[in-house]
């Protein structure tokens, strides 16, 4: 069964404390690992995908990398502005053509000016 | 252009009531997909469309029917839901059903 935890839970850092989130996973075949930022009642926001071990992204303050068995989302001199709960994803073949995603629980992310 | 529509915002229907959700893109997406979060829970699949075609059914219950009228609309179909099913309903679409997916801002659904 194909599992995805993310770690910590929930996150406090103070306003250009960097730190980072983990995303590990195990699945059957990895079709790519996605990040998404998630503010409270809204839509989850795309932020990145990673495909292959030793892959790296950027934007702004946020940096994700990816190994064979998880991935980070780093974030550096973060602002209020960041706090959101962010989300891990991978999406698995699950038959007939078709791919779906499977989430981790999310990490709460709260910086504190 | 990434955006995904979603109407109603927030949507108080009784156990009776038969409404609607809607979901809209004009990015030339051909999969479509129907996500609903609790509260403080990751977001779980309910329904995917490729190509106009539902694909993937993740056993959802048959108070909801979902629909695709073209490749820019999904609909979500409601009759007798009940209490527990109280959520953000979540719509996404990708390019391809191989491909990121962006997601709507959600209908904030509350049964009574």
């Amino acid at each position: 069964e194909d599992q995805v935890t993310q770690s910590p839970e929930a996150l406090r850092l103070q306003e250009g404390e960097s730190s980072s989130l983990n995303c590990s996973y195990t699945v059957s075949g990895l079709r790519g690992l996605f990040w998404y930022r998630q503010d409270p009642g809204k839509g989850p926001e795309f932020l990145f995908t990673l495909y292959s071990a030793g892959e790296e992204k950027e934007k702004e303050r946020l940096k994700a990398t990816l190994t064979k068995k998880e991935s980070f989302l780093h974030i550096t001199a973060p602002k209020p502005e960041d706090s959101a709960t962010y989300l891990c994803a991978v999406r698995t073949y699950s038959g007939a053509g078709s791919y779906q995603l499977t989430f981790g629980k999310g990490t709460k992310l709260s910086v504190i000016p | 252009d990434t955006e995904v529509t979603q109407t109603p915002k927030h949507l108080v229907m009784g156990m009776t009531n038969k409404k609607s959700l809607k979901c809209e893109q004009h990015m030339g997406h051909r999969a479509m997909y129907w996500y609903k979060q609790k509260a403080k829970k990751p977001p779980e699949l309910m329904f995917v469309y490729s190509y106009e075609k539902l694909s993937i059914n993740e056993s959802v219950p048959s108070r909801f029917s979902p629909e695709c009228p073209n490749s820019s609309l999904l609909n979500l179909h409601l009759h007798a839901l009940q209490p527990e099913d109280s959520a953000l309903y979540l719509c996404a679409s990708s390019q391809e059903n191989t491909d990121t997916q962006y997601f709507g801002p959600g209908t904030r659904l509350t049964v009574l």
